[in-house]
């Protein structure tokens, strides 16, 4: 079956600092991949994602880029702030645009950045 | 942007009795809701698929007689834990989607339930 694997936490950093959330995947068949974000108090949304190999997700200084040879999707950020706080999940989609697709999550890693 | 409540946020009750999650879309109509669980430090689990006005569709190993769901209009789904138990207790998260495409998911805020 589909799984997604993300790396343990939680993550501290210091303001500006640079960021990466590795995140690894199996799955058949081509997927969509995924980075949400959950804010506190919020419920999670969508941060970027990736349809395709080599294709690269952006968003808010976010990147990712699919990578089928190495089955991965780490996140990235070159310098991070306090407000971008938050837990951060990698998903893959089966069957992408599909009546009967499904989202597959990693357990998500807290992110907390300092002053 | 799509915004999707949940309610309650936190609810706590004794062995035995049933508890109703009500998840809503505020600003849109959602073809497709979906209901998750997460256990600490784990991933998101996907409970069920609902369609508006058809029976829900539950992944391998929930019950549908514990877990029952109701989808009776494009912006509200409820999700009703029938005699929980303490291995019930969880974090309960839906979501919401706009026709077919995944990435239109709307997520909640989550319900925690404590069952004692």
């Amino acid at each position: 079956g589909n799984s997604v694997t993300q790396m343990e936490g939680p993550v501290t950093l210091s303001e500006e600092a640079f960021l990466t959330i590795n995140c690894t995947y199996t799955a058949t068949g081509y997927p969509s991949l995924f980075w949400y974000v959950q804010y506190p108090g919020e419920g999670l949304q969508l941060l970027l994602k990736a349809t395709k190999a080599d294709d690269k997700g952006s968003n808010k200084g976010f990147e990712a880029t699919y990578r089928k040879e190495t089955t991965s999707f780490h996140l990235e950020k070159g310098s991070v702030q306090v407000s971008d706080s938050a837990v951060y999940f990698c998903a893959l989609s089966d069957r992408p645009g599909g009546a009967n697709s499904k989202l597959t999550f990693g357990k998500g890693i807290t992110l907390s950045v300092r002053p | 942007g799509a915004v999707v409540s949940q309610h309650p946020s936190w609810v706590i009750c004794k062995s035995g009795t049933s508890v109703k999650i009500e998840c809503r879309s505020l600003d849109f109509q959602a073809t497709t809701m979906f209901w998750y669980r997460q256990f600490p430090k784990q991933s998101l689990m996907l409970m069920a698929t609902s369609n508006e006005g058809s029976k829900a569709t539950y992944e391998q190993g929930v019950e549908k007689d514990k877990f029952l769901i109701n989808h009776a209009s494009l912006t509200l789904s409820t999700l009703t834990v029938t005699s929980a138990h303490p291995e019930d207790s969880s974090f309960y998260i839906c979501s919401a989607r706009v026709g077919q495409v995944q990435e239109t998911q709307y997520f909640g805020p989550g319900t925690r339930l404590l069952v004692l």
